[in-house]
């Protein structure tokens, strides 16, 4: 398996812009999260989905951040508006029946 | 929820130095534990778990013990080398909510 594929790596796009990243899970993990990193607070759980379904949406930082998943090999990550205090690495990672999530290698997000 | 608190880094060390990276959590129940390591510029690994208490995860020299008395997953290498450098994660999983609480992560540096 390739492992989760996010798409872009690099993003770099204007204030009030919509940005969409990509996920596509390790086929056959029922889980998948988002997670953001930033040097100020560090690693944090934005969603999380369960076969398809989102379980936890508490660390959605507010309404411009919105996720879907709409089958078991893709997920999105929508900013919309977006806003240079969004700027950060995104992260997916999905996890299977043992529990350990497997990372992607990240979306860079510049808002300029 | 759970949470973590990990040794403030950055830790600086010496090639073939002994490493201790501390981590202590709390949790409901008894979790899983995960060491994660990231390197630069690239999404979380996998480094090593345990699943239960006395459990010993090990992996790449790294070696960490389930300690469920003083609530403890401490993180420890005999002999670092310069390609260790990297953040560390510290994260415990429930079987309940499945996603991964992460610490603040400790950056080592290995000075050859």
């Amino acid at each position: 398996d390739a492992g989760v594929i996010q798409s872009p790596r690099h993003e770099v796009t204007e204030m009030g812009q919509e940005v969409t990243l990509r996920c596509k899970p390790i086929s056959g993990h029922d889980y998948l999260f988002w997670y953001r990193q930033t040097m100020m607070r560090g690693l944090e759980l934005l969603i999380y989905f369960n076969n398809n379904v989102p379980i936890d949406d508490s660390g959605m930082p507010e309404d411009r951040f919105s996720a879907k998943m709409p089958n078991a090999s893709f997920s999105t990550l929508k900013i919309q508006p977006s806003e240079p205090r969004d700027s950060a690495v995104y992260f997916c990672a999905s996890s299977g029946p043992l529990g350990e999530a497997f990372f992607g290698q990240g979306t860079r997000l510049t808002v300029v | 929820g759970n949470s973590v608190t990990q040794m403030e880094g950055p830790v600086t060390l010496s090639e073939e130095a002994f490493l201790t990276i501390n981590c202590t959590y709390t949790a409901t129940g008894y979790p899983s534990l995960f060491w994660y390591v990231q390197y630069p510029g690239e999404g979380l690994q996998l480094l090593l778990k345990a699943t239960k208490a006395d459990d010993k995860g090990s992996n790449k020299g790294f070696e960490a013990t389930y300690r469920k008395e003083t609530t403890s997953f401490h993180l420890e290498k005999g002999s670092v080398q310069v390609s260790d450098s990297a953040v560390y994660f510290c994260a415990p999983l429930n079987t309940g909510r499945r996603a991964l609480t992460f610490g603040s992560g400790t950056r080592l540096q290995v000075q050859p």
